[in-house]
């Protein structure tokens, strides 16, 4: 089972700054990876698939990079509607499709 | 446009038995694989199910295994999850997923979810 790892598991950010949000893979995913951005009481959202395309009406200020074990989300200028939790997904061995443990984007 | 709603969430002791429904719209759901997904209060995603569009292929989280069984009806639009033998740690909200592709990959979109609650 490959197991993804995210880093920071918090990370505060004032609006309009820039926000990275890394995802390791425990062996090579290729680039067979997601971003999900989750807010309180709401089902995940699909941001980014094979690491750095941005899904249907995604803004672009959302843009994900890396491939093998190494993975980022970068949120160029952060809007009050971005503060939430961001899961990566990988989807190279299956099964099982395994997510990491996400990392949550606080108002700093 | 594509729509997922889930149903028959609920309370169920443990050991007890529940069937989850997901009723699909806006696409042709034979073309796609579906799959279930969980997320225990406070924690974070964790995969359970996923079947192909002719129900042929299917594939369980370890931890389900033996226990749930994933079904579709395509003449109805419809996913299911049998879930028995019920556990606490079953406790979550349940979502329905479409694959995002012809392949079982990542998930697009995701229904809205059915909280499944398993106490004494």
């Amino acid at each position: 089972e490959i197991v993804m790892t995210q880093s920071p598991a918090t990370l505060s950010v004032s609006p309009g700054e820039r926000a990275t949000l890394s995802c390791r893979a425990s062996q090579s995913v290729s680039s067979n990876l997601a971003w999900y951005q989750q807010k309180p009481g709401q089902a995940p959202r699909l941001l980014i698939y094979a690491a750095s395309t941005r899904a249907t009406g995604i803004p672009a200020r959302f843009s994900g990079s890396g491939s093998g074990t190494e993975f980022t989300l970068t949120i160029s200028s952060l809007q009050s509607e971005d503060f939430a939790v961001y899961y990566c997904q990988q989807y190279n061995n299956w099964p099982p499709w395994t997510f990491g443990q996400g990392t949550k984007v606080e108002i700093k | 446009q594509v729509q997922l709603v889930e149903s028959g969430g609920g309370l169920v002791k443990p050991g007890g038995s529940l069937r989850l429904s997901c009723a699909a719209s806006g696409f042709t759901f034979s073309d796609y694989y579906m799959s279930w997904i969980r997320q225990a209060p406070g924690k974070g995603l964790e995969w359970v199910s996923y079947i192909s569009g002719s129900g042929y292929a299917i594939y369980y989280a370890d931890s389900v295994k033996g226990r749930f069984t994933i079904s579709r009806d395509n003449a109805k639009n419809s996913l299911y999850l049998q879930m028995n033998s019920l556990r606490a740690e079953d406790t979550a909200v349940y979502y329905c997923a479409r694959a995002g592709g012809s392949l079982p990959n990542w998930f697009d979109p995701w229904g809205q979810g059915s909280l499944v609650t398993v106490s004494s």
